[in-house]
């Protein structure tokens, strides 16, 4: 069936350093990819979206492209923040049905 | 709305109560999405409403969960008998529900956090 399988984490990175976070998918047809992002305390929000092969998701200073040939949508930064610390969840989404990875926690420390 | 409200914010229980947590999604999303999000877990989907209809409830944990939504709008989860390991945060979304291969979008709420004692 679909699915979703991201990273493990904690990934605890220091403040300016580069980001990336693996997503790998398994899905039949031509989902559309998601990163959401949930700080602190509060619900999960839209970080980024790609709705086709090739497409890149750009949102905050972070990247992702929706690679068919490899089912990937990894998520990157160029140079993280405090401020960026929160879980990140990869999920794809096909005719109204979601499937979310397990979430990757960011600890970036100054 | 602007956005998708969830109540009560939080809800201290007994165990064996009875517990009913609300959704109030985006305005016109047709799809409602209901998950649970136990301490440090991810996301576990418990049921998906097109409309008035759960075209997917195989999620729902057992028979004591049990969710509807009413004029395609207001949906309300209810779990009977409450258990201890029933405490986690209730989250919903909603979308515009286009079907096909179009690129829903979910939009989350903050999330009902539900503590059985």
């Amino acid at each position: 069936g679909d699915s979703v399988t991201q990273m493990e984490g904690p990934v605890t990175l220091s403040e300016e350093a580069f980001l990336t976070i693996n997503c790998t998918y398994t899905a039949t047809g031509y989902p559309s990819l998601f990163w959401y992002v949930q700080y602190p305390g509060e619900g999960l929000q839209l970080l980024l979206k790609a709705t086709k092969a090739d497409d890149k998701g750009s949102n905050k200073g972070f990247e992702a492209t929706y690679r068919k040939e490899t089912t990937s949508f990894h998520l990157e930064k160029g140079s993280v923040q405090v401020s960026d610390s929160a879980v990140y969840f990869c999920a794809l989404s096909k005719i109204n049905k979601f499937y979310f990875g397990s979430g990757t926690k960011l600890n970036v420390k100054p | 709305g602007a956005g998708v409200s969830q109540s009560p914010s939080n809800k201290v229980t007994e165990k064996g109560k009875d517990v009913e947590l609300r959704c109030d999604p985006i305005s016109g999303h047709t799809a409602l999405y209901w998950y649970r999000q136990s301490l440090g877990q991810g996301l576990e989907f418990l049921i998906y409403f097109q409309g008035n209809s759960a075209p997917d409830k195989s999620g729902l944990p057992s028979d004591r969960f049990s969710a509807e939504r009413t004029g395609g709008s207001v949906s309300t989860l209810t779990i009977q008998r409450t258990q201890q390991e029933d405490s986690a945060v209730y989250l919903c979304a909603s979308s515009l529900g286009l079907g096909g291969y179009g690129a829903n979008v979910l939009t989350f709420g903050a999330g009902s956090r539900l503590t059985v004692l």
